[in-house]
């Protein structure tokens, strides 16, 4: 059964810095693009980052840029997302997900709280 | 990286169909073929339902389908039952290499 589960959420300050990790099983981690999704309370979906199958190419929305580095170490099957200089628009449920092998996100995990906060 | 525009709420009596529409842009859906849409219920996460436009994942009704003219994508669910009241959020690829979601609809089935 493929998992992909996320840890590492929590509360943090305007200007502090996070690191959420996401743990795949179930599939063969190394073959697939993953991405990161986050939604805000109450609100929308919005796509944050990827990383290719062997984490040289990454992508990030403009949002994020500068701020949020994704990364994967694909010997230990994990995601990562480093996240820096947080503002209070970061608060969101953070959704690790793995491509289809078409270009979809086919499996996503529970989601992880991320509060920015004083 | 523009939202997708889709209508806020859309709804619909048990039995009868609906149609939620996803305009973009030539730069993401008028181009490619990597429209998918996710289906999410409240406190839940979200679900796949179509993929590269027309296609539906094992194990997904055949009453949701999903098709493209030009700019702006579609999902059609024919047969409305309660449970497909939900959110419904469409995405696509872009030219700059990320992906871009719609705003997303709430459905309500009357």
């Amino acid at each position: 059964e493929v998992q992909v589960v996320e840890s590492g959420g929590g509360l943090v300050p305007p200007g502090g810095s996070l690191r959420l990790s996401c743990a795949g099983s179930g599939f063969i981690f190394s073959r697939y693009w993953m991405h990161w999704v986050r939604q805000a309370p109450g609100k929308g979906l919005v796509w944050v980052s990827r990383v290719s199958p062997d984490g040289s190419t990454t992508s990030y929305a403009d949002s994020v840029k500068g701020r949020l580095t994704i990364s994967r170490d694909n010997a230990k099957n994990t995601l990562d997302l480093q996240m820096n200089s947080l503002r209070a628009d970061d608060t969101a449920v953070y959704y690790c997900t793995r491509h289809g092998d078409g270009d979809y996100f086919e499996f996503w995990g529970q989601g992880m709280l991320v509060t920015v906060s004083s | 990286q523009s939202a997708l525009t889709q209508p806020a709420s859309v709804s619909g009596s048990p039995g009868q169909s609906i149609t939620i529409s996803c305009t973009g842009t030539s730069g993401d859906i008028g181009i490619y073929n990597y429209v998918s849409w996710y289906q999410q219920h409240p406190g839940k996460v979200p679900k796949l339902i179509i993929y590269e436009v027309t296609n539906r994942p094992s194990g997904i009704s055949n009453r949701f389908s999903g098709s493209k003219s030009g700019n702006t994508a579609s999902l059609t669910i024919s047969g409305l039952q309660a449970e497909d009241e939900a959110d419904y959020y469409c995405t696509s690829f872009t030219t700059i290499t990320t992906w871009v979601f719609g705003g997303g609809t709430r459905l309500t089935v009357l």
